[in-house]
C-alpha cells in the first residue's frame, strides 16, 4: 500500500527554523517525484515547489523561489520542506504529493499543520 | 503563466441531483488537466486524470470531460459522501501545476 506519512503539527515563532517531512513507504520512492502543496486557512491548494527523489532535482513555483527549500534523502526514502526563517504569514496546512506521470498527484500526505505566532 | 478558472464558486444542491463544475484554462491544456475532491480537515483525492480517466476505486458516479480550454467534472446522482470542495489542477513544463480556486458543494 502507498502511503506518505508526514510530520507532525508545528508552532514556531516567526524568524524560526523549520523542517518538516514526508516519508514514503509501499513503492520505490527515488522513481517519483514529490510535491508540496501549501493550502492557507480557508483557502485554496497552491503548489509550492517539486523535486525527483532519484537526483534531487528540485523545481520551485516562482511564488515560493527563494522563501522554502525542499530536499530529500532517497535512503530513508523521506522529502523535506525548510524554511529559515518563518514569518506569520507562512501560517498553513502543509501536504506532500506523489506526482505521476501524467502530472497529476495520486497520492497525498496527511498533512502537516505549521503555526507562527508570537 | 496558464491560468485555471473554476465556476461556479459555490453550488448547492441535493442528494440524487446531477452537479456540473467547470474549469476553464486560459489557453489550450489539451487534456492535461485532473480534477481532485477535499473534505474539511483532509487532504486532497485524486478523482479524474488526463481531463477524463476515473481514478482506481473512485465511484462510477463522478465524470471528467473537455479539452482545450473547458472541462467539466459532473457527478451523476449526487450522495451524502460528495459534499466537499473540488479542485481542478493542470500542469505543463514551463509554469508547473496550477490549481482553479475551488468549487464548494453544499447541501441544499
Amino acid at each position: 500500500e502507498v502511503q506518505l506519512v508526514q510530520s507532525g503539527a508545528e508552532v514556531k515563532k516567526p524568524g524560526e527554523s523549520l523542517k518538516i517531512s514526508c516519508k514514503g513507504s509501499g513503492y520505490s520512492f527515488s522513481s517519483y517525484w514529490i510535491a508540496w502543496v501549501r493550502q492557507m486557512p480557508g483557502k485554496g491548494l497552491e503548489w509550492m515547489g517539486i523535486i525527483y527523489i532519484g537526483d534531487s532535482d528540485a523545481t520551485y513555483s516562482p511564488s515560493f523561489q527563494g522563501q522554502v527549500t525542499i530536499s530529500a534523502d532517497k535512503s530513508i526514502s523521506t522529502a523535506f520542506l525548510q524554511w529559515s526563517s518563518l514569518k506569520a504569514s507562512d501560517t498553513a496546512m502543509y501536504y506532500c504529493a506523489r506526482r505521476t506521470r501524467d502530472g497529476d498527484f495520486d497520492y497525498w500526505g496527511q498533512g502537516t499543520l505549521v503555526t507562527v505566532s508570537s | 503563466d496558464i491560468q485555471m478558472t473554476q465556476s461556479p464558486s459555490t453550488l448547492s444542491a441535493s442528494v440524487g441531483d446531477r452537479v456540473t463544475i467547470t474549469c476553464r484554462a486560459s489557453q489550450s491544456i489539451s487534456s492535461w488537466l485532473a480534477w481532485y475532491q477535499q473534505k474539511p480537515g483532509k487532504a486532497p483525492k485524486l478523482l479524474i486524470y488526463k481531463a477524463s480517466n476515473l481514478e482506481s476505486g473512485v465511484p462510477s458516479r463522478f465524470s471528467g470531460s473537455g479539452s482545450g480550454t473547458e472541462f467539466t467534472l459532473t457527478i451523476s446522482s449526487l450522495q451524502p459522501d460528495d459534499f466537499a470542495t473540488f479542485y481542478c489542477q493542470h500542469y505543463n513544463s514551463y509554469s508547473g501545476f496550477t490549481f482553479g480556486q475551488g468549487t464548494k458543494l453544499e447541501i441544499k
